[in-house]
């Protein structure tokens, strides 16, 4: 099946630091979707892009949604203590049914 | 209020011993879909359905089987559980016709020895 593969799988930040991450994949998506999970948690969207190019804004959160359709990158400005958590991206083609997502990135902000 | 509902919440259970996971959403939303989170492995799609009497595999689907008789409620089901179904799981379900903007239910932690 297709592949995200989604980098770092961890990182370790101080608070008011930016945090960088980002998906890339073998195929063409043509919806790109970032998720935060907290502990004991479903899934939380975050943000949704839908056309390639596109960058959207959610508070301190920014993605993108890379030109050639492979790939997405999240942005986090400034970051917090309650930013930890786990972060997914998820590439899908709507209407077909199937979802996507990468094995996520753990963030831990140091106070 | 707008919630995925999963019941249990946890489960332990024994190897073949045949098991339901209810899911129930009450946003009236025409997609819904089953995932497992193993540590490392994020989320992988068991099977999904884009609307009632309509289900389809997902890349994990081997020993499970879903139904969708009604739009609000997607059961999974393990026939006979083995250890390496050990996981969480998540349902979630969405607004459109296909699978953007996920609502996710609060996971169900299973556990079969």
């Amino acid at each position: 099946g297709q592949q995200l593969n989604q980098s770092p799988q961890s990182m370790f930040i101080q608070e008011g630091e930016d945090v960088s991450m980002n998906c890339t994949s073998s195929s063409i998506f043509n919806t790109w979707l970032w998720y935060k999970q907290e502990p004991g948690e479903g899934p939380v969207l975050l943000i949704a892009l839908y056309k390639a190019g596109e960058l959207t804004s959610n508070g301190r959160l920014t993605a993108q949604f890379g030109i050639t359709r492979k790939d997405s990158f999240l942005n986090i400005s400034a970051s917090i203590p309650s930013d930890v958590g786990i972060y997914f991206c998820a590439g899908l083609n709507t209407n077909a049914g199937k979802s996507t997502f990468g094995d996520g990135t753990t963030l831990t902000v140091k106070p | 209020e707008a919630q995925v509902t999963q019941n249990p919440r946890y489960l332990i259970t024994v190897t073949g011993k045949k098991l339901t996971v209810t899911c129930s959403q009450n946003m009236n939303h025409e997609y819904m879909s089953w995932y497992r989170q193993d540590p490392g492995l994020g989320l992988r799609q068991i099977y999904y359905s884009m609307n009632v009497e309509v289900t389809d595999k997902g890349d994990v689907p081997e020993g499970y089987k879903v139904s969708r008789k009604e739009k609000r409620n997607f059961p999974l089901i393990l026939e006979s559980p083995s250890p390496n179904q050990t996981s969480l799981y998540f349902c979630a379900s969405s607004l459109l016709g296909g699978p953007a903007e996920q609502y996710f239910g609060p996971g169900t932690r299973l556990t079969v020895t």
